[in-house]
């Protein structure tokens, strides 16, 4: 079956900690990965996405984000967390039709 | 600024009354999505167009309608609302639903069922 499953619905850090959202997925084909943040009562925006290209994705905002086949992950990393880093971050995966399919979300907090 | 516009932002129904939801976009893009997002979960995709073409997902309730009158607008028409049809409902749209292709989403509307 596919899916893709994020593991911790919160992570805390410090301001200026590592960063690290965890996103893994099953697929029998090859996917196409994204990473999605979502601040209070707004939409979603695209941080990065892999498409087969370079495996380590930078994104916006100083995020990255590495595909890993052999681990079938794509966690997303921060060197150093700010303040308004603090919101909701959502894993996609289109399994090769027009359609993504969402984790369920991390909500990051970040601590003064 | 190219982007997509969702109208009005927060919506108060009461229970039964039918409401409609709007997006507009200025991408030209060929696909435009809908979902809902409750509280603190991801977004579940309700329906979407491939330029005419709709598709609706399986478990959409038939209380949940969508027209697409032009390429730049997307209706959703929900007939009779529930409480349990409060959420969020985000348009999204991509250029033409390529595996690889970015969806670029509005705002949202924020449903209030009274």
């Amino acid at each position: 079956a596919q899916s893709v499953t994020q593991l911790g619905s919160h992570v805390s850090v410090s301001e200026g900690a590592l960063v690290l959202l965890r996103c893994n997925y099953s697929s029998s084909v090859p996917p196409y990965l994204f990473w999605y943040v979502q601040y209070p009562n707004q939409g979603l925006q695209l941080l990065l996405k892999y498409t087969s290209a370079a495996t380590l994705v930078k994104g916006i905002n100083g995020f990255e984000a590495e595909f890993k086949k052999s681990e079938t992950s794509f966690h997303l990393t921060k060197p150093s967390a700010h303040m308004s880093d603090a919101a909701e971050y959502f894993c996609a995966v289109n399994f090769g039709n027009e359609k993504l399919t969402f984790g369920t979300g991390t909500r990051l907090t970040i601590i003064p | 600024d190219a982007m997509v516009i969702q109208n009005p932002r927060y919506q108060v129904t009461q229970f039964g009354k039918p409401v409609t939801l709007s997006c507009s976009q200025t991408l030209n893009h060929n696909v435009m999505y809908w979902y809902q997002q409750k509280s603190s979960q991801a977004p579940k995709l309700l329906f979407h167009y491939y330029d005419k073409d709709f598709n609706n997902e399986a478990d959409t309730p038939d209380n949940f309608q969508s027209r697409r009158p032009n390429t730049s607008f997307c209706f959703l028409d929900i007939r009779s609302p529930g409480l349990g049809d409060a959420a969020m409902y985000l348009c999204a749209t991509s250029r033409s639903g390529g595996f690889e292709e970015t969806q670029y989403f509005g705002p949202g509307t924020r449903l209030l069922v009274l």
